[in-house]
């Protein structure tokens, strides 16, 4: 039982390069979810999809890009990396009752940009 | 703006205390509010309140929300070294989970 699944938990890459963050949950939940989580700023929305092709913006989308052709899947793309999007990102899903249900997040991955 | 105030921001406590954690929101459409414990790790879920006045137990934690006040605690009795963690509550609005920024809590023996 798999649950939810991020890769790479760690990763360290320099300014201007390309990074993909994995994720992948086994419960067929609708929906997903990209969090990034600083010191003093708590968990902030990057982009949520609500199935399969359907994705939409979060709080702070700028620098990031996401797809979903599976549901269980659900990569972001940092296109050109930037020193301010060093951060821990965490992946989450949830089921059908849409964005205000409970949410069961990845283990993360720590992201340094240098 | 959506808006979700956790107070304390930290606190240390010894093992057998009570911990009362605060959380008031300003969110627009309210659908629910819940409480997380983070250890280093991933949040993990500890409940979800949707209607005031009824409380949430699990174990030693506890939970109530009013929502006419706007704002919900989270009670640890009997604290345990193993209760050390960030604590995070979100607020369910009408398109989104907003996060406060956490309360540290560490025990000590």
């Amino acid at each position: 039982d798999a649950g939810i699944t991020q890769s790479p938990r760690y990763k360290i890459t320099e300014t201007g390069r390309q990074v993909t963050l994995m994720c992948h949950q086994t419960w067929s939940h609708s929906y997903m979810f990209w969090y990034r989580q600083d010191l003093g700023h708590g968990l902030r929305l990057i982009y949520y999809s609500a199935a399969a092709d359907i994705t939409d913006k979060g709080e702070v989308p700028d620098g990031y890009v996401v797809s979903r052709s599976k549901t269980e899947n659900f990569p972001l793309t940092l296109e050109s990396a930037t020193r301010s999007q060093t951060s821990v990102y965490f992946c989450a899903s949830s089921g059908d009752r849409g964005l205000t249900d409970t949410q069961y997040f990845g283990p993360g991955t720590r992201l340094t940009v240098l | 703006e959506d808006k979700v105030v956790q107070s304390p921001l930290s606190l240390v406590v010894h093992e057998g205390d009570t911990v009362t954690l605060n959380c008031s929101y300003e969110v627009t459409n309210f659908r629910s509010l819940l409480w997380y414990k983070q250890e280093k790790k991933a949040p993990t879920f500890l409940f979800m309140l949707t209607s005031s006045g009824i409380e949430k137990k699990s174990g030693r934690l506890s939970s109530i929300l009013d929502k006419k006040e706007l704002f919900s605690i989270l009670n640890i009795t009997a604290t345990q070294t193993g209760d050390s963690a960030v604590y995070l509550c979100a607020v369910g609005g009408a398109n989104k989970l907003s996060f406060g920024a956490g309360t540290t809590v560490t025990v000590r023996a």
